[in-house]
């Protein structure tokens, strides 16, 4: 039992740039989401999924989309990358009404 | 729109002290709170979760409480050590849809030897 997993842990991009973030999640948890931390900012929600083929917008959805085609992934594309995307991104799940569980983040830097 | 408040936001104290962490939050409507540690640079692990029905949950030295009506939470360390050093987080779950999780800013805790 992996939990929830990250890939990859470090990214570099250029502005401009696309790239996918993936999580996984072996819990069978129906929730899933993806937020950024930033210094001074929390963990704000980007977007987040009910269930298997839904997403829907969470606080800072700009810049990103996101994708569930099946329940265990979720994943978070940033089509042209920009400084202000720099951030630590984190992947939780939970099922209905308990704790979530985080994945270890994701470093991405936007040069 | 929920909004979760964290007070202090860094604490440091002398190993031993028996210390409070404070969350508070603006809707009451909760389905539960939890509490996360987070240590420099890594991910978050989840300390305590506390049901909108209960008063409080306890772990080991950690005990977090809950009063939903007041809209606040207190995270209880007993016999502070270094090792607790670590930043402190609090999050709501909402009732409504995803029951997505606000997160507070954090409180920032330094344990000295």
């Amino acid at each position: 039992n992996a939990g929830v997993t990250q890939t990859p842990k470090f990214r570099v991009l250029k502005t401009g740039q696309s790239m996918t973030l993936l999580c996984a999640q072996d819990m069978n948890h129906e929730y899933m989401y993806w937020y950024r931390q930033d210094p001074g900012m929390g963990l704000r929600l980007i977007h987040y999924s009910v269930g298997e083929g839904t997403t829907a917008k969470g606080e800072v959805p700009d810049g990103y989309n996101v994708s569930r085609l099946k329940k265990q992934n979720f994943l978070l594309g940033l089509e042209s990358a920009a400084p202000s995307q720099t951030s630590v991104y984190f992947c939780a799940s939970s099922p209905l009404g308990l704790a979530g569980v985080f994945g270890p983040g994701t470093r991405l830097t936007v040069t | 729109k929920q909004e979760v408040t964290q007070i202090p936001a860094a604490l440091s104290v002398p190993e031993g002290e028996n210390l409070v962490l404070n969350c508070s939050f603006t809707d009451s409507a909760i389905y539960n709170l939890q509490w996360f540690r987070q240590d420099p640079g890594k991910g978050l692990t989840s300390l305590l979760l506390i049901q909108s029905s209960q008063r409080e949950q306890t772990s080991g030295r950690l005990n977090a409480s809950l009063d939903k009506s007041s809209g606040r939470s207190t995270l209880y360390i007993a016999a502070s050590q270094p090792g607790d050093s670590a930043t402190y987080l609090c999050a709501v779950r909402g009732t409504q849809g995803a029951q997505k999780l606000v997160f507070g800013q954090g409180t920032r805790l330094t344990i000295n030897p």
